[in-house]
């Protein structure tokens, strides 16, 4: 099982530049969840999806958007990126009725 | 005030060391709770689950405090492997609704 795939695994863009981080994963869960990881802030949520169709806002949704394109993809887009958004950012996904979430490998980002 | 606290650390301890990592959580509603370990540049796995009776597993101990609102994660005779971010994760059920993580405890164990 290949359990959470996020692509790529790292990028650099320019300022302003935009680009989409995907997640795929192929354990049928329900819910998927795009967080963003930065020294001394954890683990912060950016958007996530119940289900195919729906997204909801988290902690942190300001400069992102997502696409939930069907039951196993969640993606991110990053319209005119930022050096404030230079992160690791990760896809993680779960069963309605399992408490465990599963992570991609996660994707570096840096903005310069 | 953040939803999920931790003790920041780091926390330095040597090879047979006991560390205990506390972590407090503000919504009441809260209903599920987890430990996850992230190791250096990789993604977070989880440890354990907390029950409200308290679990063991092997060296691991997990307890939850409702009233006072905290978990806590108890590491016996700790072993170099065990150095990583210790994170605590809250859910209000175990459905749909995200989890939402404290920042996270360095654990460092030293020879």
């Amino acid at each position: 099982n290949a359990g959470v795939t996020q692509t790529p695994k790292f990028q650099v863009l320019k300022t302003g530049q935009s680009m989409t981080l995907q997640c795929a994963q192929d354990m049928n869960h329900n819910s998927m969840y795009w967080y963003r990881q930065d020294p001394g802030m954890g683990l912060r949520l950016i958007y996530y999806s119940a289900s195919e169709g729906t997204t909801d806002k988290g902690e942190v949704p300001n400069g992102y958007n997502v696409s939930r394109l069907n039951k196993r993809e969640f993606s991110l887009r990053l319209e005119s990126a930022a050096p404030s958004q230079t992160s690791v950012y990760f896809c993680a996904s779960r069963r309605p009725d399992s408490t465990e979430a599963f992570f991609g490998q996660g994707t570096r980002l840096t903005v310069v | 005030r953040k939803e999920v606290e931790q003790d920041p650390g780091p926390f330095n301890v040597p090879e047979g060391a006991t560390v205990a990592f506390n972590c407090t959580y503000s919504n009441s509603a809260s209903q599920s709770f987890f430990w996850y370990r992230q190791d250096c540049r990789k993604e977070p796995k989880l440890l354990m689950s907390v029950y409200s009776s308290g679990n063991e597993d092997g060296r691991f101990t997990a307890q939850l405090n409702r009233a006072s609102q905290y978990i806590s994660l108890l590491i016996r005779d700790s072993k170099l492997s065990d150095s990583a971010t210790y994170l605590c994760a809250v859910t209000r059920n175990s459905g749909n609704t995200p989890l939402v993580f404290g920042k996270g405890t360095r654990l460092s164990v030293i020879a």
